[in-house]
């Protein structure tokens, strides 16, 4: 069985651009989270989304990201205008249904380094 | 507002020794723990958990203990082999939630 996957999986921007990253949840996953990493600290949550509607996104820092889940299928993360501190490492998670099931399948991140 | 706490940055193991991760949280909502292992430019893998109705899980080498009077988990991994080497992460969660992060604790087993 095919694991989360993301893309890209590198991606270096000047301040100012945009930058849209995409994730694809295992199969029948209903749940997907994004979560963040900025160097040295911990991973933090930024939304959830139940199929294609948002569950939380009280994690998101600001108006500049705009999370998306057309169909419940992929997802995808846009950050426009990017910043300095939006760099990071950006993970998306997936766990299947119901809602209360706890434990969730990481992708391997991408990198995001904003100059 | 870390709820979620790793206050050792790095452990050092001899290889068939027995390595101790520990994790300290403060919301007393949080009802279940996981315990995930990182390698380096890959994601969290899930490597164990816990409800807090429970004070013990065991998985082959890997036991994590939950003390819920302490605000307190750890991790026990025995023997501990130089693949165990890797960054663990300690998550807390009110069920149907997200994951709440320390920030890691990076284990070293040395032959």
């Amino acid at each position: 069985e095919a694991g989360v996957t993301q893309f890209p999986s590198h991606s270096v921007i000047e301040k100012g651009q945009t930058v849209t990253l995409r994730c694809d949840p295992i199969s029948g996953h209903d749940n997907l989270y994004w979560y963040r990493r900025v160097m040295g600290k911990e991973i933090k949550f930024l939304l959830h989304f139940v199929k294609e509607s948002k569950q939380d996104e009280s994690g998101m820092p600001n108006n500049r990201f705009l999370a998306e889940r057309t169909g419940g299928t992929y997802s995808t993360l846009k950050v426009q205008p990017a910043e300095l501190e939006d760099s990071g490492v950006y993970f998306c998670a997936s766990s299947p249904p119901p809602r209360s099931y706890n434990e969730q399948f990481f992708g391997p991140g991408t990198r995001l380094t904003v100059l | 507002d870390q709820q979620v706490k790793q206050n050792s940055p790095s452990l050092s193991v001899q290889e068939g020794r027995i390595s101790i991760l520990n994790c300290d949280y403060t919301n007393s909502m949080f009802d279940y723990f996981l315990w995930y292992k990182k390698y380096p430019a890959e994601g969290p893998t899930f490597l164990i958990s816990i409800s807090s109705i429970k004070d013990k899980n065991e998985d082959g080498r890997f036991t994590v203990f939950l003390n819920k009077s302490a605000k307190h988990l750890s991790l026990h991994i025995v023997p501990s082999q130089p693949g165990d080497s890797a960054v663990y992460f300690c998550a807390a969660s009110v069920t149907g939630y997200a994951l709440n992060f320390g920030k890691g604790t990076s284990l070293l087993v040395t032959p």
